[in-house]
């Protein structure tokens, strides 16, 4: 079963409007983090934000804001003001423990194309 | 302080051939994990290092194994090459097995011909 889940394959925003890139999650774990990457067409992919699941406020970095519902198992991703530069591909990530291991183990959606336009 | 470095950045093969990847993680970070990237299945967690030693290990094949050494440098290598092997292979690193954020590479890109 798909451990990270993005329903939206493509958005397209305006410049300068705000946009919310959907995520939901399915782990058994009663600790594990979330987090939101960025990758360009350059193909490095960027850190932008990161959500603990004990963290009580929802996590803020600059323009990028992470919207927890930690009962709907939901962490969308909030970008305002939405910039060209902002055009990418985006990952919704989910750190948890390995089974049996030790370690831990990260699960990557399939990622959302965001396109900004002018 | 540098990123995480990877070499080389682009690589062309032949079926059967065999490929070793380079990874140089943040300097102080101890924990390196390798990852393939397709259009097909997307991201998929390869193998995690910490200290020398694997930590943990998603569902590839024994043709693809890594090490790490005691500087943190890891190492990649695929052997015998197929088709289905061409990807984008991203390293990252991360302080330790309990970081709380990777930072990754740039990626070597592999074509099997």
């Amino acid at each position: 079963a798909q451990k990270i889940t993005q329903t939206q394959p493509g958005m397209f925003v305006q410049e300068k409007e705000a946009v919310t890139l959907d995520c939901t999650y399915d782990t058994s774990d009663q600790s594990y983090g979330l987090f939101w990457y960025k990758q360009p067409s350059s193909g490095e992919m960027i850190f932008l934000i990161y959500q603990g699941s004990y963290d009580e406020q929802n996590a803020t970095e600059g323009r990028y804001s992470l919207n927890f519902q930690k009962a709907r198992k939901s962490a969308n991703l909030v970008i305002s003001a939405s910039q060209l530069g902002d055009s990418a591909m985006y990952f919704c990530a989910m750190r948890e423990s390995q089974q049996g291991a030790y370690g831990q183990n990260f699960v990557f959606g399939p990622g959302t194309r965001l396109s900004v336009l002018p | 302080k540098a990123g995480v470095t990877q070499t080389p950045r682009y690589l062309i093969k032949t079926r059967g051939q065999q490929v070793t990847l380079s990874c140089s993680p943040i300097s102080g970070h101890r924990s390196v994990s390798w990852y393939q990237q397709t259009p097909g299945q997307g991201l998929q967690f390869l193998f995690e290092y910490f200290s020398e030693t694997q930590r943990n290990k998603g569902n590839f094949p024994g043709r693809f194994s890594g090490r790490q050494f005691s500087n943190s440098r890891s190492e990649m290598n695929v052997s015998t090459l197929e088709l289905g092997d061409s990807a984008l292979y991203l390293c990252a690193s991360s302080l330790g097995l309990a970081g709380l954020e990777q930072f990754f590479g740039p990626g070597t890109r592999l074509t099997v011909l």
